[in-house]
């Protein structure tokens, strides 16, 4: 069965600084999705960015950005000049056929 | 936009009742999906459906069941609610296209008592 590993429980970063969130997952798959989501205190979950596995590019969105890693089975979210609306719980997803596989979150703090 | 509603936001349940938690969607979804949320567990499937009257269980099924008679509604069933039942649950819809994301309602935070 798939696994999707977070870290990291908690992280802060300064307002205006770059953070990297790590995901780590386990699979036998060669073909696959991973998504970022992001849950704020509202606790909407949101869709931050998404990565087809063979896709070598990195997904960007705006301040958003992934270090994928196929090989080390590492799926990172990088956040470039944080602001404090990025504040929030972040999840790693793995789509596994119709099913979402998420890590165990980690709590994004931003400091002013 | 793809809109997911849940029936409430908070609820507080005896133990022993019968919970009904509902969720609708309107982007006719085929997907739809039921986890249950809890501090440093993340997010857990309970239960999904891939169509009308079709369900499958995920990975923590027990104590719970599930119903789908309409495409836009989806509903979960706790049978006789405890207090291990006490937690967030949030209700979620995809279309089958495995790069679409699922969409994600506010969740309803069930206290059991």
């Amino acid at each position: 069965a798939q696994t999707v590993t977070q870290s990291q429980p908690e992280m802060s970063v300064q307002e205006a600084e770059t953070v990297t969130l790590s995901c780590t997952y386990d699979t036998s798959e060669s073909d696959y999705y991973l998504f970022w989501y992001k849950q704020p205190p509202s606790r909407q979950m949101i869709l931050v960015i998404r990565q087809e596995a063979y896709k070598q590019q990195n997904a960007t969105e705006n301040r958003f950005s992934v270090n994928f890693q196929k090989a080390a089975k590492s799926f990172s979210l990088k956040i470039s000049d944080s602001q404090l609306g990025d504040a929030a719980m972040y999840f790693c997803a793995y789509r596994s056929g119709q099913k979402l596989v998420f890590g165990q979150g980690t709590r994004l703090t931003i400091n002013p | 936009d793809v809109k997911v509603t849940q029936s409430s936001r908070y609820l507080v349940k005896r133990t022993g009742e019968k919970v009904f938690l509902e969720c609708v969607q309107d982007m006719d979804h085929e997907n739809m999906f039921w986890y249950r949320q809890d501090p440093g567990l993340g997010l857990r499937l309970i239960y999904f459906s891939y169509d009308v009257k079709m369900k499958e269980k995920g990975d923590i099924p027990e104590g719970y069941s599930v119903s789908r008679e309409k495409k836009e509604r989806f509903s979960l069933i706790l049978e006789s609610a405890s207090t291990n039942q006490t937690s967030m649950y949030l209700c979620a819809s995809s279309d089958r296209n495995a790069y679409q994301p699922q969409h994600f309602g506010d969740g309803t935070r069930l206290s059991i008592l």
